[in-house]
């Protein structure tokens, strides 16, 4: 399975907007399936923030949205948080087997 | 929902491990679930996957043939059963799943070193 790109660092001001994104080639898992997306903070377990097809999970702020930016699956934080401050990643799956993006350190500053 | 993930420890290179994930206020026979890893200063690795059957299993390249993953649907529990273990796959490893991932473990410690 080829690899899921994503940048691999971003930096948001407070309050600003910032989209991350998801290069993923293709391959039986991510082949024309839309992506998970998870927040991984430090010494925390990971938790799933938007599902198939860009829908938020019940805890998830309003301010996480998912999209497509022209091909490539998206994540949009508008209005950002400190707290907002993690990797990101997203995440395909195909039934069983899956495959992580290399993640997206994102710094609130 | 809550899973509770454990089992793991250090263990000598080509050692063996067995994680466990029990499930709570949890419908575990309805979901796959899977293994998730994270090695140090890396990213997010998914390990393996079985269905709510435990008649698909899956793996990542890595550790086909090493790792087995299995279910206990009458004790909501999965296990993953890591055999030959390497120092590349020192991590921390949670079990997920659930309703388009919304559960997660707490994470177990693996450390493979001598």
């Amino acid at each position: 399975q080829p690899a899921v790109t994503q940048e691999s660092s971003l930096t948001v001001s407070p309050g600003g907007t910032v989209t991350l994104t998801c290069d993923s080639s293709s391959g039986p898992v991510t082949s024309g399936r839309s992506p998970y997306w998870l927040q991984l903070r430090p010494g925390q377990a990971p938790r799933t923030l938007i599902y198939p097809t860009n829908n938020r999970h019940p805890w998830t702020p309003a301010r996480f949205s998912g999209s497509l930016l022209g091909v490539k699956p998206a994540l949009t934080l508008s209005g950002a948080q400190p707290e907002d401050e993690a990797d990101y990643y997203c995440l395909f799956c195909s039934g069983g087997p899956c495959i992580f993006g290399g993640g997206t350190k994102l710094t609130v500053l | 929902v809550q899973l509770v993930d454990s089992g793991g420890g250090l263990v000598q290179p080509g050692g063996s491990l067995r994680l466990s994930c029990e499930a709570s206020q949890f419908t575990f026979r309805s979901h796959w679930m899977h293994w998730v890893r994270q090695t140090p200063g890396k990213g997010l690795e998914w390990v393996a996957a079985i269905n709510q059957d435990g008649g698909q299993k899956y793996y990542v390249d890595s550790v086909k043939g090493r790792f087995t993953i299995s279910r206990d649907d009458a004790k909501n529990t999965l296990h993953l059963q890591m055999n030959s273990l390497r120092g590349d796959d020192t991590a921390v490893y949670w079990c997920a799943g659930g309703f388009y991932f919304d559960a997660w473990g707490r994470g177990t410690q693996v450390t493979v070193s001598s």
